[in-house]
């Protein structure tokens, strides 16, 4: 059971760079989220998606974009990219509801 | 909005003793307080949970109580193996419809010295 996969696991850019997170989760579930974490700040959710062609905006969405392309996939993209968006980036999922149930192995993004 | 506080940020203990992480949220609203276990390179995983209408819930070695009126709820670890050395976060929410309000604590790194 693969769960909730992530790609890619790291990633280092330049400042202004652009990049897509891919998330897909294979238990059909109806949400899935976007977060990221920080040293002592634990998780800030960035986007999130309800329901298969819905997404909102979650306490971070700044400097970031989502697309829920079909039930398995939500992506993550940074249009010019920031130093200040240097993290470890989460996908999660759940079968419903506002808290997530199942997470990914997280990217570790860079930006220099 | 919510706004959950976790402690200690840290905690050190023997193998075979208890650890306990203690959280304290602010809106009496809140009625799920989910935990994450989260061991290194790896994303959280929920290992328990408990609702508003629920005042302790046990699974194996862990338990979770809540106190409702004075808005805290802990996590208890009894006889503490070194695979239990990971990050620790709690969480509060209103379910079913507090999406984007869903707020983690800072994370407790708990460390099973053999």
């Amino acid at each position: 059971n693969a769960g909730v996969t992530q790609t890619p696991k790291f990633q280092v850019l330049k400042t202004g760079q652009s990049m897509t997170l891919q998330c897909a989760q294979d238990m059909n579930h109806n949400s899935m989220y976007w977060y990221r974490q920080d040293p002592g700040m634990g998780l800030r959710l960035i986007y999130y998606s309800a329901s298969e062609g819905t997404t909102d905006k979650g306490e971070v969405p700044n400097g970031y974009n989502v697309s829920r392309l079909n039930k398995r996939e939500f992506s993550l993209r940074l249009e010019s990219a920031a130093p200040s968006q240097t993290s470890v980036y989460f996908c999660a999922s759940s079968d419903g509801g506002p808290q997530p149930q199942h997470f990914g192995d997280g990217t570790r993004l860079s930006i220099l | 909005g919510e706004n959950v506080e976790q402690h200690p940020s840290t905690l050190s203990v023997q193998e075979g003793d208890s650890a306990v992480i203690k959280c304290t949220y602010s809106d009496s609203a809140s009625n799920y307080f989910p935990w994450y276990k989260q061991e290194l390179g790896k994303g959280p995983q929920l290992i328990i949970d408990i609702r508003s209408n629920v005042g302790e819930k046990k699974d194996q070695r862990i338990a979770v109580t809540l106190n409702k009126t004075a808005k805290h709820f802990s996590l208890h670890i009894t006889e503490t193996q070194p695979e239990d050395s990971a990050v620790y976060f709690c969480a509060a929410s209103i379910t079913p419809d507090s999406w984007g309000k869903f707020q983690f604590g800072a994370g407790t790194q708990v460390v099973v010295t053999p």
